[in-house]
């Protein structure tokens, strides 16, 4: 079966370290998003791509950054720079960046500082 | 900016009744799509319906319906014979019609019950 597969499903940070979010698709989208949810409040986009080997800020990109080498993946890695990474991360596709198209979520991982 | 406001943070619903969720939005768009998504206690965001906006005729599937009021700009969701199932946070949605992905605004979200 398609879909997003994002790991791990937990991940916990500590004080000044860099962490890495994975998300892979088996649906052969162009473009794929990160979101973050906080408690109480809908979802934030922090980067996007529309194609392999390029990527655009979101609203909240600060303390974060993407690489996108390869159609199916496009990992997420939360720096130390990002002073309140406790969230959940959401990893989306679609299969293009076109209006009509609709959003395909994972399940996300939440993070948690230590 | 577009905008998008669910001016319901928690309602709640008995089961086999129908509920209504309530969604606006700002835009100066005339062509656009929008949508409600279901996050239910998984986690896992579920498209419940999606509406497009040069369409007069509301969106159903299955319980699922809309009420899509463009003067008004206003776009609800009615759920007909609630279901245990059903309880969720509900999302609502609006995606701009220029080709940037950065065009996916969604609400806060309204939490919904579903009392047995």
């Amino acid at each position: 079966d398609g879909g997003i597969t994002q790991s791990p499903k937990y991940l916990f940070r500590k004080e000044g370290q860099n962490v890495t979010l994975s998300c892979e698709q088996n649906l052969n989208h162009d473009a794929m998003y990160w979101y973050r949810q906080d408690p109480g409040q809908g979802l934030r986009l922090i980067y996007y791509s529309q194609i392999v080997n390029d990527f655009q800020k979101g609203d909240i990109a600060e303390g974060y950054s993407v690489s996108r080498e390869k159609k199916e993946s496009f990992p997420l890695t939360v720096t130390s720079a990002q002073k309140n990474p406790t969230a959940f991360y959401l990893c989306a596709s679609s299969i293009s960046a076109q209006k009509r198209e609709k959003l395909f979520f994972g399940s996300g991982t939440q993070l948690s500082v230590l | 900016a577009q905008t998008v406001t669910q001016s319901q943070p928690e309602m709640s619903v008995q089961e086999a009744e129908t509920v209504t969720l309530s969604c606006t939005y700002d835009t100066s768009e005339s062509d656009y799509y929008l949508f409600w998504y279901k996050q239910p206690p998984s986690r896992q965001m579920i498209l419940v319906i999606r509406q497009e906006a040069y369409k007069q005729q509301n969106a159903t599937e299955n319980r699922f319906s809309v009420n899509f009021q463009k003067a008004a700009k206003s776009f609800s969701l009615k759920i007909s014979d609630s279901q245990l199932g059903d309880a969720a946070m509900y999302f609502c949605a609006y995606r701009s019609p220029d080709n940037y992905g950065q065009n996916f605004v969604f609400g806060p979200g309204t939490r919904l019950s579903v009392l047995p």
